[in-house]
């Protein structure tokens, strides 16, 4: 069966500083693999998403994810935290391929990221 | 392109009624998937649709059911509610072709009381 890990509940950075949310999965099959955000009380946007092609993935507002199967993490990492990056993280995992579309999801607890002034 | 829309955006039930909830997927798309978000269990996949056939089903009881008409609009259902299925219900839609995204709703607040 599926899973995802999220370790941390919550991630605090400063200003301009790394940001790096973990992120561990299992899957008996090639995964697809997303991150998603969520400010609050609104949906999810993804973030940028792994389907094998490259194992560096880039996403949108600067945050990029690398897919590391010896580890089977995808962590997500942003050089210089913005205040507007602060917001709820999902990992989440699929191996459904139904033409490549995901319908079916399976998300990690969510991580909150706090950025400090 | 109009977004997934969801409605109503807020909804306040009493214990023991029903709730319908709907989604209006993205033009083209045909599938539809829809979650339950809570505090304590997280995001959790309810089931999907694809051309008005249920394709997955996540692991809740039967009060929960659901049905997609031929324009791929989508509507959920909740009988007898619980104080426990008060939640955010986010729904996403995607197409089946190409290595696409789900693009999701900003989701329908059901609080039962």
């Amino acid at each position: 069966a599926q899973s995802v890990t999220q370790l941390g509940s919550h991630v605090s950075v400063s200003e301009g500083a790394l940001v790096l949310l973990r992120c561990n999965y299992s899957s008996s099959v090639p995964p697809y693999l997303f991150w998603y955000v969520q400010y609050p009380n609104q949906g999810l946007q993804l973030l940028l998403k792994y389907t094998s092609a490259a194992t560096l993935v880039k996403g949108i507002n600067g945050f990029e994810a690398e897919f590391k199967k010896s580890e089977t993490s995808f962590h997500l990492t942003k050089p210089s935290a913005h205040m507007s990056d602060a917001a709820e993280y999902f990992c989440a995992v699929s191996d459904e391929d139904y033409g490549g579309s995901q319908g079916n999801l399976i998300f990690g607890k969510g991580t909150k990221l706090s950025v400090k002034p | 392109k109009a977004g997934v829309t969801q409605t109503p955006r807020y909804l306040i039930k009493t214990r023991g009624q029903q709730v319908t909830l709907s989604c209006s997927p993205i033009s083209g798309h045909r599938s539809v998937s829809w979650y339950q978000q809570t505090p304590g269990q997280g995001l959790q996949f309810l089931f999907e649709y694809f051309s008005e056939t249920q394709r997955n089903k996540g692991n809740f009881p039967g009060r929960f059911s659901g049905r997609q008409f031929s324009n791929s609009r989508s509507e959920m259902n909740v009988s007898t509610l619980e104080l426990g299925d008060s939640a955010l219900y986010l729904c996403a839609s995607s197409s089946p072709t190409g290595n696409t995204e789900a693009f999701f709703g900003q989701g329908t607040r059901l609080t039962v009381v």
